[in-house]
């Protein structure tokens, strides 16, 4: 079974839609991240998670929120899609503990098209 | 933010040749890390570097931290068609462990 599982895959939607991506993590990690990729500008940070009660925004937080409901799970929604939003949005995990912090985990991805 | 620049973009290479790739930015950092991506997927740490002039092996791959610790290097000896992908280079921005991802170069292997 896969350790970090993203849904859906692929989700095609309109323009002023309310969208979640989920992202579930078996290896008991504290640290969870929200990239997107766009072609040619690599992964950039959306979000990210410490813990529970810790949220904070990475490079390119406009447009979207997250929310982490357990150790286990962190979804990142869109509140109202817009199509420069359309890219591939990969889930992260890491340890807390030095230097495994380092190596992050990531999902296979969720291909977004925004129409 | 901060930019880390890969060359080449992509490259097609015969199966058996070795392959080089560097990673460039305008600031100094203490980590370097190489991830490759495979069509479909997410991307999977290949090798860290912990200090300047550090130069680890994985299998056929090897990474290089670059003196000035503004860049590093990978080299991937006698490729084989299961090398094709995307190869991005990462270090931490800022505080809190945030990673930022190079550019990346896509590699093509033909038989």
């Amino acid at each position: 079974d896969a350790d970090v599982t993203q849904t859906p895959r692929n989700r095609i939607t309109k323009t002023g839609k309310r969208i979640m991506l989920e992202c579930s993590q078996t290896k008991g990690h504290d640290r969870m991240y929200w990239y997107r990729q766009d072609p040619g500008l690599g992964l950039r940070l959306i979000y990210y998670s410490f813990d529970v009660k810790d949220i904070n925004k990475g490079e390119i937080s406009d447009g979207y929120s997250v929310s982490r409901q357990a150790q286990a799970k962190f979804s990142l929604s869109l509140e109202s899609a817009i199509p420069n939003q359309t890219a591939l949005y990969f889930c992260a995990t890491s340890d807390r503990t030095a230097p495994a912090y380092n190596e992050q985990f990531f999902g296979p991805g969720t291909r977004l098209t925004v129409l | 933010g901060q930019q880390l620049n890969q060359s080449p973009q992509s490259m097609f290479i015969q199966e058996g040749e070795d392959v080089s790739m560097n990673c460039t930015s305008s600031s100094i950092f203490n980590t370097w890390l190489w991830y490759k991506q495979d069509p479909g997927e997410g991307p999977v740490l290949l090798i860290a570097l912990y200090k300047a002039g550090e130069l680890t092996s994985n299998g056929r791959l090897t990474a290089q931290f670059g003196t000035t610790r503004k860049d590093s290097f990978l080299n991937i000896s006698a490729s084989i068609p299961s090398d094709v992908g995307i190869y991005f280079c990462a270090t931490f921005t800022g505080t809190a462990s945030k990673l930022t991802f190079g550019t990346g170069t896509r590699l093509q292997v033909t038989l």
